[in-house]
This record gives C-alpha cells, sequence and structure tokens, in this order.
C-alpha cells in the first residue's frame, strides 16, 4: 500500500451517463497528478493539481471531463457524458518535495 | 516533447536467475529523472528504481539495478535472483527536472511483461 487511496475501485456506467471518481494522497504531499491508463499501455498524463492549484492539463482532458482539488486535500475526476472510449483505469499520483510519484490503486472504468 | 520507448513487450526468465529488460528515451533535455515502475496484475503501480540523469553512478536497490547510459539514452533494468514475486508488468518512465510548466509529469513507456517460470 503506497499510502494513495482511489474510489471507487470499479465503476460501470451507461453511455451518457455522468461519473466522479475520488483521489486521497498522502497527506502531506502537496502535487498530485491524474493519469489514464488503457489495457496493455502505459498511464498517460491527464493533469496535475500543485495545492488547490490545476496547473496543467493535457489535450486528452477533453471538455467532458473536468477535474477539482478543493483545499489541496482530495481530488475528484469528474467525467460527464461518458463514452465508450473512456473506459480504462484511471490513475491518481501524488509527490512530495521528492522527485516520486506515489501511485493509488485506481479506478477501473467500464462504460457499456 | 519526451517520448519512452520498451522494445520488449514481454520477457522471460527462469527463478533464480537474471534479467534484462530495455528501455529506451528520447529528450533535448539534461537534467531529468529516469524511473522503473511495477505493476502486478490488479495491483498497485509501485516504485522499484530510481535513477537520476546527474549521477552517473547507476542506481542499486536490492536485486534491482540500472544500465544507466546517457550518451546513448539508455536505461535497463537488471533483475537478479528472479523470484516468482517478480512476475509483473514493468514500466520505465521520463520526468524532466527542470521547471517551468514541466510540473513534474511522468512519461511512461508502454510496458515489458515479466513472466517467471519456477
Amino acid at each position: 500500500d503506497t499510502g494513495v487511496s482511489q474510489n471507487p475501485r470499479h465503476k460501470i456506467t451507461k453511455r451518457g451517463q455522468n461519473v466522479t471518481f475520488r483521489c486521497d494522497p498522502i497527506s502531506e504531499h502537496n502535487r498530485l497528478y491524474w493519469y489514464r491508463q488503457t489495457l496493455g499501455q502505459g498511464p498517460e498524463f491527464l493533469t496535475y493539481f500543485q495545492n488547490e492549484a490545476q496547473l496543467e492539463k493535457s489535450r486528452l482532458l477533453s471538455d467532458r471531463f473536468s477535474a477539482e482539488r478543493p483545499k489541496g486535500s482530495f481530488s475528484t475526476l469528474e467525467i460527464q457524458r461518458t463514452e465508450q472510449g473512456d473506459s480504462a483505469m484511471y490513475l491518481c499520483a501524488s509527490r512530495g518535495l521528492a522527485s516520486t510519484q506515489y501511485f493509488g490503486p485506481g479506478t477501473r472504468l467500464t462504460v457499456l | 516533447a519526451q517520448t519512452v520507448t520498451q522494445s520488449q513487450p514481454e520477457m522471460s526468465v527462469q527463478e533464480a536467475e537474471t534479467v534484462t529488460l530495455s528501455c529506451t528515451y528520447d529528450t533535448s533535455e539534461s537534467d531529468y529523472y529516469l524511473f522503473w515502475y511495477k505493476q502486478p496484475p490488479s495491483r498497485q503501480m509501485i516504485l522499484v528504481i530510481r535513477q537520476e540523469a546527474y549521477k552517473q553512478q547507476n542506481a542499486t536497490e536490492n536485486r534491482f539495478s540500472v544500465n544507466f547510459q546517457k550518451a546513448a539514452k539508455s536505461f535497463s533494468l537488471k533483475i537478479s535472483d528472479s523470484q516468482l514475486g517478480d512476475a509483473a508488468m514493468y514500466f520505465c518512465a521520463y520526468r524532466s527536472a527542470g521547471g517551468g510548466t514541466s510540473y513534474g509529469k511522468l512519461t511512461f513507456g508502454q510496458g515489458t511483461i515479466l513472466t517467471v517460470h519456477p
């Protein structure tokens, strides 16, 4: 266990529905990252928070995606009007002052 | 933009033997970090080993060591005395050490599935 938690671990939804995932980072880490991993591939960067500020967003993050980190603690990632192409593992990672990112177990999203 | 390439989709090794996983990367930066992460089936991704580009000495963590060739942009992982618990997907990752807008995001390779045979 790395100390980063994510909920839910699995989410099955129908196309067109909205879903929200939560990430709780290691408490003293002020940097938080979201990645998306499709089957058999490496994770791809989605977005980055430093404290509560969202400082970088990948072009992978379409306007149907939104992320927040209120008060610089936990973070949420919401996908609106889900599409089958959104099916993937969504990973959260946190980092303190050191260079190492610690990953959560991920949320596996299946869009039917 | 940086890219990371793992040219071995799958590797296998006998228990107690040694295996080397390959990784190459492309960057124009001089200061960066390289990582190997392990992702067991349906389990959390964990850090195996880290290398700072400014350090010439290769990193070592117990049975895991790297061969970092900066000029060749190569970063291979050697696992000695392989154990059944080493079976996993292994990812090589790059992170810029510079400031500005890099913000420390990781760029991953495609991964190598390692099978360990008893």
